[in-house]
């Protein structure tokens, strides 16, 4: 059960479009479908964003959108706004019933 | 409303015991599987255990076997997690969560629990 392996940081300017990986093995990212994706702003409760590696929950964002290529997968943030500046975290199903997060990346926008 | 509040955490000396409970009101309860996962402070997340609907099924994360145990009961629409030989490093923010699609849908605001001496 080790962390999936995610960037600490990435930065981008408003508009532009950044990609957050979220590397695991086949245990785990690779052998399920089952990666979600959540938004966390400092001192807040972490919000889901992406479920079944590409589902939107209703009232999300359209400009945030999933993927999945093999072990990896990924979160794409378009139109960069400064709300988006945040902590995020991917999460797997991880076989026999349990899960695995990320180790989190912080969003800064320029 | 549909929601998830925590209670129970707080101080406890290492080796310590201590039961957190997570009240669920506005949903069918007994129909859902339901997490826990921490954050330790300035930390990351942390998948903690998973109970299935009829508490049949009970998962761990291997940092905490053979010391937590997930339980619910669905009566009084209520999840708790028993926590014993507690260390140090189980200091952390913990959430009780509502799974949809395999995922942490639903998030309640956390309890802290904080073991030292």
């Amino acid at each position: 059960q080790s962390a999936l392996t995610q960037p600490a940081s990435v930065s981008g300017s408003p508009g532009q479009s950044i990609t957050i990986s979220c590397t695991g093995t086949s245990s785990d990212v690779g052998g399920y479908s089952h990666v979600s994706w959540y938004q966390q702003h400092p001192g807040k409760v972490p919000k889901l964003l992406i479920y079944e590696g590409n589902q939107r929950p209703s009232g999300v964002s359209y400009r945030f959108s999933g993927s999945k290529s093999g072990n990896t997968a990924s979160l794409t943030i378009s139109g960069l706004q400064a709300e988006d500046e945040a902590d995020y975290y991917c999460c797997s199903y991880a076989g026999s019933h349990t899960f695995v997060f990320g180790t989190g990346t912080k969003v800064t926008v320029l | 409303e549909v929601q998830l509040v925590e209670s129970g955490g707080g101080l406890v000396q290492p080796g310590g015991s201590l039961r957190l409970s997570c009240a669920a009101s506005g949903f069918i309860f007994s129909t859902y599987w339901m997490h826990w996962v921490r954050q330790g402070p300035g930390k990351g997340l942390v998948w903690v255990s998973r109970i299935n609907g009829d508490g049949s099924i009970q998962a761990y994360a291997d940092s905490v076997k053979g010391r937590f145990t997930i339980a619910r009961d669905n009566a009084k629409n209520t999840l708790y997690l028993q926590m014993d030989s507690l260390r140090a490093e189980d200091t952390a923010v913990y959430y009780c969560v509502r799974e949809y699609d395999s995922s942490c849908a639903l998030w309640g605001q956390g309890t802290l629990v904080t073991v030292s001496s």
